[in-house]
C-alpha cells in the first residue's frame, strides 16, 4: 500500500529560527515528491515538487532535499516568519495512476513570536 | 478563472439531508480532481475527472457519493442522505492535463453534518 508518513505532527518555533520536516514514502512506482503549505481554511499551495533525479530544490526560504534509494524528503525553512504557521502536507506521485497523488498527513509549524 | 473556485465555503446539514459541492476549476484544465480532508489529516482522493468522464471514482466511500462534470469544465459532488461522518472538508483541483506537474487547488468546502 502507498504511503507518505510524516514527522514530526506538530512542531513549535520562535520566529527566526530554521526548522526541519520529515517525509518517508513508502509509493511505487515514484514520479514525484511535491511539498505543499496549507494555510487554515485554504487549500494546499504547491512549494517544491522534486523528479526522482534531484536532490534538492528551493523556493525562497523552503530548501527541500531528497534521497530517492532511502524514500525520504526533508523541507528546510529558513528565518522563520510567522505567515509560515501552516500545515506542511508532503505529497508523492505514483507514475501510471489516474490518482497521481499519495498525501501525508502534515506537520502542524506553529511560529511564536 | 484565476484559481479553482469552491462554493460555498461552509455547508451545514442536517443528517439524511442532500447535499450539492461545486467546483469551478482554472479555464482549460482537463484533470479535476475531488479530495476529502479530516481535521488533522492529509487529503483522501475521491474521484478524478479527465474532461467530462470519470476517470477513476474508486476514492467514492460508498453510493451515497456521486460526481458529474457534464460539460468539463464545472464539477460538482452530491452526497445524498448525509451522515455525520461524511463532516469533512471537500477539496477539489484542477491541473491541465492528466500527469500535469501543476496542480492548483480550491480553498475547500467545509461540510458539517448536524
Amino acid at each position: 500500500k502507498n504511503q507518505v508518513e510524516q514527522s514530526p505532527q506538530s512542531l513549535i518555533i520562535l520566529e527566526g529560527k530554521n526548522c526541519t520536516l520529515q517525509c518517508n514514502y513508502t509509493v511505487s512506482p515514484f514520479s514525484n515528491l511535491r511539498w505543499y503549505k496549507q494555510d487554515t481554511g485554504r487549500g494546499p499551495v504547491s512549494l517544491t515538487i522534486m523528479t526522482f533525479s534531484e536532490n534538492t530544490k528551493s523556493n525562497g526560504r523552503y530548501t527541500a532535499t531528497l534521497d530517492a534509494d532511502t524514500k525520504q524528503s526533508s523541507l528546510h525553512i529558513t528565518a522563520s516568519q510567522l505567515s509560515d504557521s501552516a500545515s506542511y502536507i508532503c505529497v508523492v506521485s505514483t507514475s501510471g495512476s489516474a490518482r497521481q497523488l499519495t498525501f501525508g498527513s502534515g506537520t502542524q509549524l506553529t511560529v511564536l513570536p | 478563472g484565476a484559481g479553482v473556485s469552491q462554493t460555498p465555503s461552509n455547508k451545514v446539514t442536517e443528517k439524511g439531508k442532500y447535499v450539492e459541492l461545486r467546483c469551478d476549476p482554472i479555464s482549460g484544465h482537463t484533470a479535476l480532481y475531488w479530495y476529502r480532508q479530516s481535521l488533522g489529516q492529509g487529503p483522501e482522493f475521491l474521484i478524478y475527472f479527465q474532461g467530462t468522464g470519470a476517470a477513476d471514482d474508486s476514492g467514492l466511500p460508498n453510493d451515497r457519493f456521486f460526481a458529474v462534470r457534464p460539460e468539463g469544465s464545472v464539477s460538482t459532488l452530491k452526497i445524498q442522505r448525509t451522515e455525520r461522518g461524511d463532516s469533512a472538508v471537500y477539496l477539489c483541483a484542477s491541473s491541465l492535463n492528466a500527469g500535469g506537474s501543476g496542480y492548483t487547488f480550491g480553498s475547500g468546502t467545509r461540510l458539517t453534518v448536524v
